[in-house]
């Protein structure tokens, strides 16, 4: 079975430009989550998508938003960039709303200049 | 709100020897206590789900177990292929979101 994958797997920006990223979860796998990790905030939860729709949303600002389409791939979005908005970006896939395992993909590497 | 805290931040280990690291969490119900591993410029790859106090896993070297306030992971006879970050995550009662603690940088010399 084909684990979770995300494209692109590195992306450089510069500051004011907008960035899509993609996740495509494991095979049967309805819910995804994004995460952002960088050296001195660790992992923090972005959102998570079940089925089209968003279920929860952590602590960030209106500048990141992100979808699930009918087939459960999912996109995330961060506009207007930031310098602190470098990191890497992780994307776990799970089988159903709750109380699942999740697992994760190689990450996106945004860096922002 | 959820909170992880891991201890230590980083482990020198000699080959083959054992040693446990710590997860201390609050939460507001516990649906599972989730471990990780992760190797630099990777993402996390999924280890064990610790459903309830007294609960145990086991995956060759590695043993999690699990309290109502903490969780251990125990590494017997450590290898260097083991040297890597250890996370450590709680699933409360918002769906499938994870709150993690820092993590511990294990090394292991040969």
């Amino acid at each position: 079975k084909a684990g979770v994958t995300q494209t692109p797997r590195y992306l450089i920006k510069t500051r004011g430009q907008q960035v899509t990223l993609s996740c495509s979860p494991i095979s049967g796998h309805r819910s995804v989550s994004w995460y952002q990790q960088t050296p001195g905030q660790g992992l923090q939860f972005l959102f998570e998508y079940f089925s089209e729709t968003q279920r929860n949303k952590g602590n960030f600002p209106g500048r990141f938003s992100g979808r699930q389409f009918s087939n459960s791939r999912s996109e995330m979005n961060v506009s207007t960039l930031e310098l602190g908005d470098s990191a890497l970006y992780l994307c776990a896939s799970s089988s159903g709303p709750t109380y699942n395992e999740q697992f994760f993909g190689p990450g996106t590497r945004l860096t922002v200049l | 709100e959820d909170q992880v805290t891991q201890s230590p931040e980083a482990l020198r280990l000699q080959e083959g020897e054992s040693s446990s690291l710590n997860c201390s969490y609050t939460v507001s119900g516990l649906r599972g206590l989730f471990w990780y591993r992760q190797d630099p410029g990777k993402g996390p790859e999924f280890l064990f789900t610790l459903y309830s106090a007294g609960e145990e896993k086991e995956k060759e070297r590695l043993k999690a177990t699990l309290t109502k306030k903490e969780s251990f992971l125990h590494i017997t006879a450590p290898k260097p292929e083991d040297s890597a970050t250890y996370l450590c995550a709680v699933q409360g009662n918002a769906g499938n979101m994870l709150t993690f603690g820092g993590g511990t940088r294990l090394m292991v010399k040969p």
